[in-house]
């Protein structure tokens, strides 16, 4: 079993959409967790940070990190077709040390 | 600021060559990662320095490959001789770390995409 799991689709989702992307992980000691998302042959941006247990807002971005079913989430609202990119997920156990990142689900939001 | 700067941006080479990728990164950021995405792997570490040291280089594949940081704006990853099954993209990070429970963000460049033909 890889650390960290994420489905690669792809997705299509319709401008306007609730998009929804999802990680799990083995590693309870994972207490870092980030989304980065990827445009083709660009570098991974970072979209969001989170520590620990929790929900973060960001604009049209919530990420959210339930430890105890060591599962970590990315909703995206009102999808646009510029959201069409590959997204990340990452995380690590301390501060300062390597992310472990899963392969990376593919997203297409068509106008 | 400018972020995290790599070069070369694409670097295609034969097979035996040696390769050398830079990487500056983001200035005051204290730790720094080498990461090689592939299709087949998708982003992987290959060695990360903290303050300059070098803290683990366990991704490294082999012998062939060995990195550098000579300074905190500063590091190479070499490739000597290289091989088909390198190529891939090659990403530089850096981040700087603070205190437990604080903020940890790691900012990635636009990596260098290699060739070996």
């Amino acid at each position: 079993q890889k650390e960290v799991e994420q489905d690669p689709g792809p997705l299509s989702v319709p401008e306007g959409a609730i998009v929804s992307l999802n990680c799990t992980y083995s590693n309870s000691a994972f207490q870092y967790f980030m989304w980065y998302r990827q445009y083709s042959r660009k570098g991974p941006e970072l979209l969001m940070y989170t520590y620990s247990s929790g929900n973060k807002e960001d604009g049209r971005f919530t990420a959210q990190v339930d430890k105890s079913s060591k599962y970590i989430s990315l909703f995206i609202r009102d999808s646009q077709p510029s959201d069409s990119a590959t997204y990340l997920c990452a995380m690590s156990g301390q501060a300062g040390t390597a992310l472990i990142f899963g392969k990376g689900t593919t997203l297409s939001v068509s106008s | 600021d400018a972020g995290v700067i790599q070069s070369p941006r694409h670097e295609v080479t034969e097979m035996g060559q040696e390769v050398t990728l830079r990487c500056k990164p983001i200035s005051g950021h204290n730790s720094l990662f080498w990461y090689r995405q592939t299709m087949m792997r998708g982003l992987e570490l290959l060695i990360y320095f903290n303050n300059n040291v070098p803290i683990d280089d366990s991704g490294m594949p082999e012998d062939r490959f060995s990195a550098k940081m000579p300074n905190a704006s500063f590091s190479t990853l070499k490739i000597q001789p290289s091989e088909p099954r390198d190529s891939a993209v090659y990403f530089c990070a850096s981040s700087l770390e603070v205190s437990s429970k604080g903020r940890y963000e790691q900012y990635f460049g636009p990596g260098t995409r290699l060739t070996v033909t």
